[in-house]
């Protein structure tokens, strides 16, 4: 496809199971982000990844968020544990390289993620 | 920190008036600036952006100008229409930082 695609776009699970979130990046763009859009806020990032490995973890809020992307194309999100305050938004964002603010960020519909 | 600081909503206006949505922003640095739109049920989508201070970024009518001296970029259209109605984001991002810091987001509703 031309943009960048989420799956699934809605997920529902229960307080403590483990939820996986996959983002497919447009093709041929090196750079990769994930963001949490909690209601009535604005996206607050998470991660970046230039090509297979992460850059830049630190907006990660705690160690039962982790994020892969081994053939640097294809990432997703693990989120182990999940907890009632994790219900948001996750959205995924590619551009065609990283590491300077001129490039453009592509953003995809986002996972809706609702913890019970 | 690095933050933006956007007009709270929710705007309502009547087809053909005047928008103004503010932004301010902190930040350690020169930071580019962008203004980013989410229609109904789609994602997030540039508008428009400046990279550096005086410079005007612009797009189907919208126009913003980054002012280092009032650390601002405004949002502007002389005349909106429906079409227009959606969440506009002020975001801002600087060199080597990955991660762009956006605003809280400002519903405008445009009434026919």
């Amino acid at each position: 496809g031309a943009g960048v695609s989420q799956t699934p776009s809605n997920k529902v699970t229960e307080k403590g199971k483990y939820v996986e979130l996959r983002c497919d990046p447009i093709s041929g763009h090196t750079a990769l982000y994930w963001y949490r859009q909690s209601l009535g806020q604005g996206p607050e990032f998470l991660i970046y990844f230039q090509g297979t490995g992460a850059a830049d973890d630190s907006g990660l809020p705690n160690d039962r968020f982790f994020a892969v992307r081994p053939e640097g194309s294809v990432s997703t999100l693990k989120i182990q544990r999940t907890e009632r305050g994790d219900s948001a938004v996750y959205l995924c964002a590619s551009s065609r390289q990283g590491g300077t603010q001129y490039n453009e960020q592509f953003f995809g519909p986002g996972t809706r993620l609702t913890v019970l | 920190g690095n933050s933006v600081t956007q007009m709270e909503g929710p705007v309502t206006l009547s087809e053909e008036a005047f928008l103004t949505i503010n932004c301010t922003y902190t930040a350690t640095g020169y930071p580019s600036l962008f203004w980013y739109v989410q229609y109904p049920g789609e994602g997030l989508q540039l508008l428009l952006k400046a990279t550096k201070a005086d410079d005007k970024g612009s797009n189907k009518g919208f126009e913003a100008t980054y002012r280092k001296e009032t650390t601002s970029f405004h949002l502007e259209k002389g005349s909106v229409q429906v079409s227009d109605s959606a969440v506009y984001f002020c975001a801002l991002s600087l060199y080597n930082n990955n991660d762009m810091r956006f605003g809280a987001g400002t519903r405008l509703t445009v009434k026919p």
